[in-house]
């Protein structure tokens, strides 16, 4: 079955420090992925989309994230957070058979210590 | 270009009540769909639209249902309200076709409350 699994439920980092958030799917083929943003009490924001070509790929607000085949894995990254990162961060898939509804992880919330 | 609206930001509701939660997008997007949002749950997809007169379930439809008689508008009505139904709703908005295109925009979202 297609999923997709963030892992870490929760992060907190101190300000200045670098970011990984984890994103893991499952799919036979290649699939288009895409990382969300949630600031609080806010709809969601697209950061950064994936489709083909370059598997790095750059977003909005400094953030980046690779895609990586041999793993399954979309890991949104940021070498230096600021305090207004802290929000809820969410990957989701699509796929070409079935690209009428993305499938989504449960979220990451980050922690932005000062 | 107001992106997706939706009204209203907060309401409060008596079980068996019925409402209407209101979603317009001014992208000339064909496709709109309902999400709703719980604590542990993430995103649930309620119903989508792929075009105006065109509608389909998502993963969580019963006690809600869904029209599309223009691009621009998509209502989300809940038939008979009950405290299960306490959510975030969000309404979202994309192209359809070519991959490329298929950035979803989110409204800001409305917060229900069923009593």
């Amino acid at each position: 079955a297609q999923s997709v699994t963030q892992p870490d439920i929760h992060i907190t980092v101190s300000e200045g420090a670098s970011l990984e958030l984890r994103c893991n799917y499952s799919y036979g083929a290649t699939p288009y992925l895409f990382w969300y943003v949630q600031s609080p009490g806010q709809g969601l924001q697209l950061l950064l989309k994936y489709f083909s070509g370059d598997t790095l790929v750059q977003g909005i607000k400094g953030f980046e994230a690779e895609f990586k085949r041999s793993q399954s894995s979309f890991n949104l990254r940021k070498p230096s957070v600021h305090w207004s990162d802290a929000a809820e961060y969410f990957c989701a898939m699509f796929n070409a058979g079935n690209n009428r509804k993305l499938i989504w992880g449960l979220g990451t919330s980050l922690a932005v210590n000062p | 270009n107001a992106g997706v609206t939706q009204t209203p930001k907060f309401q409060v509701l008596k079980t068996g009540q019925s409402m209407t939660l209101q979603c317009a997008q001014d992208m000339n997007h064909e496709y709109m769909s309902w999400y709703r949002q719980d604590p542990g749950m993430g995103l649930r997809l309620i119903h989508y639209s792929v075009g105006a007169g065109i509608t389909d379930q998502g993963e969580v439809p019963n006690g809600y249902n869904v029209s599309r008689s223009t691009t621009e508008d998509f209502p989300l009505r809940l038939l008979s309200a009950a405290p299960s139904q306490t959510s975030v709703y969000f309404c979202a908005s994309s192209y359809s076709g070519l991959a490329s295109l298929r950035t979803q925009y989110f409204g800001p979202g409305t917060r229900l409350l069923v009593l």
